[in-house]
Formats: structure tokens, C-alpha cells, sequence
């Protein structure tokens, strides 16, 4: 079975602080896949970034950026010098393939932020 | 084009009502999904098709019928709901290839209220 844990239900920050939101997951799979989504008050999903479990790679977009460290099972996302319109719920998935193709994924409940001008 | 839409947007239906939600995909996804989101929770999965086929029924009750006609089309009717049916109902697609995962592309859902 797979668990993802967002520990901060929570947080508020001020406009241009940097700010991270937890991550930490639970399988037994060696391939798995983590997601991280963002839903904004007007209620769709946006697709952030993919990470498979072979690739370790930090990776930054801008003014986001995401830390994979397999040793704790976790993949934490930043946001530097954040914006009002970050404000938005962030979800944290974990997949592993099905194998009649497609994925089914597990969410963490989700950390609301909210960027104060 | 990463575009997801869902129609309508907003329905109010009664318990004795039947209705169609509706979702649309031109990204040549293979399979799509339908998820129902309560407020201040993640979505939960309904229903998975792949290549058009039902591959994950998640023990919806069966008042909910999921559909697709074809590979860009998904539909869900609704018939007897309950008040606690009220939700967002979310509609994503997604690449479907052997064992591999790939980001599931969400629309803007449909709020449903069940009077």
C-alpha cells in the first residue's frame, strides 16, 4: 500500500519569502513515481512535475524548485520569493504503474498556502 | 494542448433526477479518470479507463455509471444521488504506456449539488 504524509495542513506566509512544503511517502515498490499538483480556488488541478524513483535529480523551474532524497522518502517543493498568486492548495501524489496501463494515485491531504501581500 | 474540459460546470440535480456529466480530451490519452473531491480533502479515485476499457472501479456505488464512447470522450451518469453525493467532480487523462505513471491532466471539474 502506498501513504503520502503533507505534515502542514497550513501556512501563511508574506510576499517574497521563500517557503517549503513537506513530502514524505510510503511503498515497497523500487518504480514509483511522485507528483506534485496545485489547486487554486477555482477548483482544477495544475500538473507541476514528475519524478520517477531512479532519478534523484533536484530539479528547478523558475521560481520553483523540488528536493527528492530517496534516504528519507521524501520530496519536498520550494517556492522562492512567493507571490500572491501561489496562494492555492498544494497536493503531494505517489503512483506506481498498473498494469492494465494508466495510475492510480495516492494523495497527501494537502498544504493550503497563502502568500499576504 | 493540455486542455481538459468538463461540462457543465455547475448542475443542481434532485434525487429522483438523472443527469450526464461530461468530460472531452484531444491530447491522444489513453486513459482518463474520473475523481470526486470534497471540500478541503484530496481527490479520490472513481474510475479508471483504459483504451477505452473500465480497468478500475473503485466500489462506486452503482448510481454512478461511468462511459467512454470513445478514445476523447468520458461520461458519467448520475441517477438517484444522495445529498452526500454533493462534491467536485473531476475529470484527467493521462499517456498510458506498459507499467509507467505519467502526469494525469486535470479539468475544471463540475461542482454538483444534490437537492
Amino acid at each position: 500500500a502506498q501513504k503520502v504524509t503533507q505534515a502542514q495542513t497550513e501556512i501563511s506566509v508574506v510576499e517574497k519569502e521563500d517557503v517549503t512544503l513537506d513530502c514524505v511517502y510510503e511503498t515497497r515498490d523500487t518504480t514509483y513515481y511522485l507528483f506534485w499538483y496545485k489547486q487554486p480556488p477555482s477548483g482544477e488541478l495544475v500538473f507541476l512535475i514528475r519524478r520517477n524513483s531512479f532519478d534523484e535529480q533536484n530539479e528547478i523551474s523558475g521560481r520553483y524548485s523540488w528536493n527528492f532524497q530517496k534516504s528519507t522518502s521524501s520530496f519536498n517543493f520550494t517556492i522562492t520569493a512567493s507571490q500572491v498568486v501561489d496562494s492555492a492548495v498544494y497536493f503531494c501524489a505517489l503512483s506506481v504503474g498498473l498494469e492494465t496501463s494508466g495510475s492510480r494515485l495516492t494523495f497527501g491531504e494537502g498544504t493550503q498556502l497563502t502568500v499576504n501581500p | 494542448d493540455t486542455e481538459v474540459t468538463q461540462t457543465p460546470k455547475h448542475l443542481v440535480m434532485g434525487m429522483t433526477n438523472k443527469k450526464s456529466l461530461k468530460c472531452e480530451q484531444h491530447m491522444g490519452h489513453r486513459a482518463m479518470y474520473w475523481y470526486k473531491q470534497k471540500a478541503k480533502k484530496p481527490p479520490e479515485l472513481m474510475f479508471v479507463y483504459s483504451y477505452e476499457k473500465l480497468s478500475i472501479n473503485e466500489s462506486v456505488p452503482s448510481r454512478f455509471s461511468p462511459e467512454c464512447p470513445n478514445s476523447s470522450l468520458l461520461n458519467l451518469h448520475l441517477h438517484a444521488l444522495q445529498p452526500e453525493d454533493s462534491a467536485l467532480y473531476l475529470c484527467a487523462s493521462s499517456q498510458a504506456y506498459g507499467f509507467s505513471s505519467y502526469e494525469q491532466y486535470f479539468g475544471p471539474g463540475t461542482r454538483l449539488t444534490v437537492t
